[in-house]
């Protein structure tokens, strides 16, 4: 079974631009989760989405948002980017169900690799 | 909110030796979910093992096992055998329930960067 993809692996922008990066969760997997990894901040929750809806956010201001769609697919878009979002974005899917009680394992993508200059 | 703590930024060790990287975390929560990932030079995050709160018994993954002490809220990684291929930096990750519909992400430690020495 192929693991999570993600693209683009690598992007530069500059600042005031905005992004989009895509994840594709392991097939049959239905629940998508991205964080943000920096040097300072560390590893850091974005959001998770499930069938098609935001189920969590993490502390980011608004300029961070996703999406889901039908086929589990997720993108994630940064409106007007600034320097400080340079970083390694990570998705990671997982087999959850609904109405099940067990969390269950994430499994992660390779990443795309942000530089905003 | 929890707080994952790995104290240990960096350690080293020769190959075949046995090591043990710490973790710490704190929670109000009876019954959550403990990981460890590695993440390489590729950077690709790989999970290592997982513990659920409510099993007593430690989590092994052949030469990789789990010292879980809940009342402690103690969660270290100990690799056997250690081999080059281990080099990589560890997190530790904690993981809550569901609750109100709500699927809260990881929270991770900062790692601590392992090398193996030949």
């Amino acid at each position: 079974k192929a693991g999570v993809t993600q693209t683009p692996r690598y992007l530069i922008k500059t600042r005031g631009q905005q992004v989009t990066l895509s994840c594709s969760p392991i097939s049959g997997h239905r629940s998508v989760s991205w964080y943000q990894q920096t040097p300072g901040q560390g590893l850091q929750f974005l959001f998770e989405y499930f069938s098609e809806t935001q189920r969590n956010k993490g502390n980011f201001p608004g300029r961070f948002s996703g999406r889901q769609f039908s086929n589990s697919r997720s993108e994630m878009n940064v409106s007007t980017l600034e320097l400080g979002d340079s970083a390694l974005y990570l998705c990671a899917s997982s087999l959850e169900s609904v109405g099940q009680a067990v969390r269950e394992t994430q499994y992660f993508g390779p990443g795309t690799r942000l530089l905003v200059l | 909110a929890q707080t994952v703590t790995q104290s240990q930024p960096e350690m080293s060790v020769q190959e075949a030796e046995t090591v043990t990287l710490s973790c710490t975390y704190d929670t109000s929560e009876n019954n959550y979910y403990l990981f460890w990932y590695k993440q390489p030079p590729s950077r690709q995050m790989i999970l290592v093992i997982r513990q659920e709160a409510y099993k007593q018994q430690n989590a092994t993954e052949n030469r990789f096992s789990v010292n879980f002490q809940k009342a402690a809220k103690s969660f270290s990684l100990k690799i056997s055998d250690s081999q080059l291929g281990d080099t990589a930096m560890y997190f530790c990750a904690f993981m809550k329930p569901y609750s109100g519909g709500g699927a809260d992400g990881l929270t991770f430690g900062k790692g601590t960067h392992l090398i193996i020495q030949p």
